[in-house]
């Protein structure tokens, strides 16, 4: 079966970066884009890009533009989402997603709870 | 960037009800929409995709319709597993867009 697990809980200091992993299972890795959506505590969802493991090309929302990365790393099929220069507001469950356009079914990880706090 | 607006922001409803839950974008997105649920502590899960077709496995109560720029999700007879938050997101236009969201709650 599909499924998408993603790293730990994790907390870090305003200025610093974070780095989520999402670990794909159960299809071809390289068939389909990954997403990464984050949720503010009480807050709604938030799109922040994509990317296609096949070659690795992205889409970031403008506004995470310069401060996010995200890579793949097909022989472990992995996605990875780094943000740096990280602030207090950006406290904030983070997902990865598969599928959230288009006929295939849509499958999410569990969250990564990421704390941002001096 | 496109704008979502989902109305209401919550509701109250009674098991069996049917509900309505309205977005709105500020341009048109043609059919590039789809609709998500989200209880408490747990990730989304999709419901519709391309405005109108249902996400395998998602119960019938849940119908969508609408293009362009008004969209609705429709919840026939509600059940207590329907309790939750939705959402719409579309997918037209960088950056992809989410509304507020619309809790459902029990009356």
């Amino acid at each position: 079966q599909v499924q998408l697990v993603q790293s730990g809980a994790d907390v870090k200091e305003p200025g610093a970066s974070l780095k989520v992993s999402c670990k794909a299972s159960g299809y071809t890795f390289t068939d389909y884009y990954i997403h990464w959506v984050r949720q503010a505590p009480g807050q709604g969802l938030e799109w922040m890009g994509k990317i296609s493991p096949r070659g690795g090309n992205t889409d970031y929302a403008q506004r995470f533009q310069g401060r996010v990365t995200m890579t793949s790393d097909t022989s472990t099929s992995t996605v990875y989402m780094e943000l740096s220069s990280l602030r207090s507001d950006e406290t904030a469950v983070y997902y990865c997603a598969r599928t959230l356009s288009g006929s295939s079914s849509s499958y999410w990880g569990q969250g990564t709870l990421v704390t941002v706090s001096s | 960037d496109i704008q979502m607006t989902q109305s209401p922001s919550s509701l109250s409803a009674s098991v069996g009800d049917t509900v309505t839950i309205t977005c709105r974008a500020s341009q048109a997105i043609r059919n590039d929409l789809g609709w998500f649920q989200q209880k408490p502590g747990k990730a989304p899960k999709r419901l519709i995709y391309a405005a109108s077709s249902l996400e395998s496995g998602v119960p019938s109560a849940f119908s969508g319709s609408g293009s362009g720029t008004e969209f609705t999700l429709t919840i026939s007879s509600l059940q207590p597993e329907d309790f939750a938050t939705y959402y719409c997101l579309q997918y037209n236009s960088y950056p992809w867009t989410f509304g507020q969201g619309t809790k459902v709650e029990i009356k």
